[in-house]
């Protein structure tokens, strides 16, 4: 099992542009997270998925979108990103009966210019 | 609204207990979490209490007082390779689905 995997694993980006950072789980895991960790602070939720179909905002959503197409999948989307954004982002999942056991991915280290 | 709090640092020798506090405000209480990660790295899962008590596993307990609204970890026999951040947290109370993190204790531990 892969687990929680994350991609790409690095990204720059300049004021403007947009990009999509995928997250993919093979444990069957109905719950999925994005999050994002400033310097030495704890993770804030951006988005979060119950199922597949389904999402929900988090403490801070804006500036972000997410899809859950597929139930091993969670895609999160930048429009337009902004140098405010520029962040550790981490992705996470848990399975029903164990919603305080979240299984996180490598993160992703995104800079915008 | 819900906020917890740790301290920002705390050091330790090598083979020694240290513990790390967690206190917390909120309204609804579905339960304290530990989570550990090292720098550069992933959090990972160390424990959840749910009910008042002290829970072990290894070298790690955490403890949780639900009417004192205050929890702990206790790490023994410490290590190198437990320099790590610590953060409690907390389910959400408008959506269990969603935890509240604290914003981490950083651990050093000293030979």
């Amino acid at each position: 099992n892969a687990g929680v995997t994350q991609t790409p694993k690095f990204r720059v980006l300049k004021t403007g542009q947009s990009m999509t950072l995928l997250c993919a789980q093979d444990m069957n895991h109905e719950y999925m997270y994005w999050y994002r960790q400033d310097p030495g602070m704890g993770l804030r939720l951006i988005h979060y998925s119950v199922g597949e179909g389904t999402t929900a905002k988090g403490e801070v959503p804006d500036g972000y979108n997410v899809s859950r197409l597929k139930k091993q999948n969670f895609l999160l989307g930048l429009e337009s990103a902004a140098p405010s954004q520029t962040s550790v982002y981490f992705c996470a999942s848990s399975p029903s009966g164990r919603r305080n056991e979240q299984f996180f991915g490598p993160g992703t280290r995104l800079t915008v210019l | 609204g819900q906020s917890l709090e740790q301290p920002s640092e705390v050091t330790a020798v090598e083979g020694a207990i240290v513990q790390i506090n967690c206190t917390y405000q909120t309204s609804g209480f579905y339960g304290l979490s530990w989570y550990q990660q090292h720098d550069g790295g992933a959090p990972t899962f160390l424990s959840y209490n749910g009910l008042d008590g002290l829970e072990e596993t290894g070298r790690f307990s955490s403890f949780l007082s639900r009417s004192d609204s205050y929890g702990y970890l206790l790490l023994q026999e410490l290590q190198m390779k437990d320099s790590a951040s610590y953060f409690c947290a907390v389910r959400d109370k408008d959506s269990s689905y969603k935890l509240i993190f604290g914003s981490g204790t950083r651990l050093l531990v000293r030979p």
